[in-house]
């Protein structure tokens, strides 16, 4: 089974309005780790945010959160006033403890902001 | 501080070749592991390590093998080189097992295997 899903494969946003990144994951554990990353198209990868399983509030860093929802075990991505620098692939990324802490990586969405 | 490098950026090579992709980090970190990055796919875990001399496997391990003889060092060589092994490899650094920090990812090497 995935254990990170990325329904959205592709999504445009007008500049300036907010957008959110769907992602659902699927663990056992109780205790995990929940990350976003954006990959320009220099192929980098950018971390972007993180929430840990405990976190009762919802992560924020500027312009960028994470809507976190641990019984429907989703944690969407929301960007907000988007910027035509935000164009890019961006991943959700889980991590277990159990098992040496290994990182599961979702297939992506591609965001591209329209002037 | 260099951060998480990588060499090379980029290389091709012929089925049956053997190489090794490098990666080092400055930041004292624990914790590296290898990634392959396929169109459609995410990033899946190859290998990692928890420190010098640790080593396990991830997902996909079949084909490559790693070692750490220093902190600083986590290199990943490719045995036998196959066209399915045609990818973006990344290098990633944390700085420990239980460590809640992101991980730091190096830039990448895109090999082409004909």
């Amino acid at each position: 089974a995935q254990k990170i899903t990325q329904t959205q494969p592709g999504m445009f946003v007008q500049e300036k309005e907010a957008v959110t990144l769907d992602c659902t994951y699927d663990t056992s554990d109780q205790s995990y780790g929940l990350f976003w990353y954006k990959q320009p198209s220099s192929g980098e990868m950018i971390f972007l945010i993180y929430q840990g399983s405990y976190d009762e509030q919802n992560a924020t860093e500027g312009r960028y959160s994470l809507n976190f929802q641990k019984a429907r075990k989703s944690a969407n991505l929301v960007i907000s006033a988007s910027q035509l620098g935000d164009s890019a692939m961006y991943f959700c990324a889980m991590r277990e403890i159990v098992g040496f802490n290994k990182f599961y990586f979702g297939s992506g969405t591609k965001l591209n902001v329209k002037p | 501080n260099a951060g998480v490098t990588q060499t090379p950026k980029f290389q091709v090579l012929k089925t049956g070749q053997s190489m090794t992709l490098q990666c080092a980090q400055d930041m004292n970190h624990e914790y590296m592991s290898w990634y392959r990055q396929d169109p459609g796919m995410g990033l899946r875990l190859i290998h990692y390590s928890v420190g010098a001399g640790i080593t396990d496997q991830g997902e996909v391990p079949n084909g490559y093998n790693v070692s750490r003889s220093t902190t600083e060092d986590f290199p990943l060589r490719l045995l036998s080189a196959a066209p399915s092994q045609t990818s973006v490899y990344f290098c990633a650094s944390r700085r420990d097992f239980d460590s809640y920090n992101e991980q730091f990812f190096g830039p990448g090497t895109r090999l082409t295997v004909l």
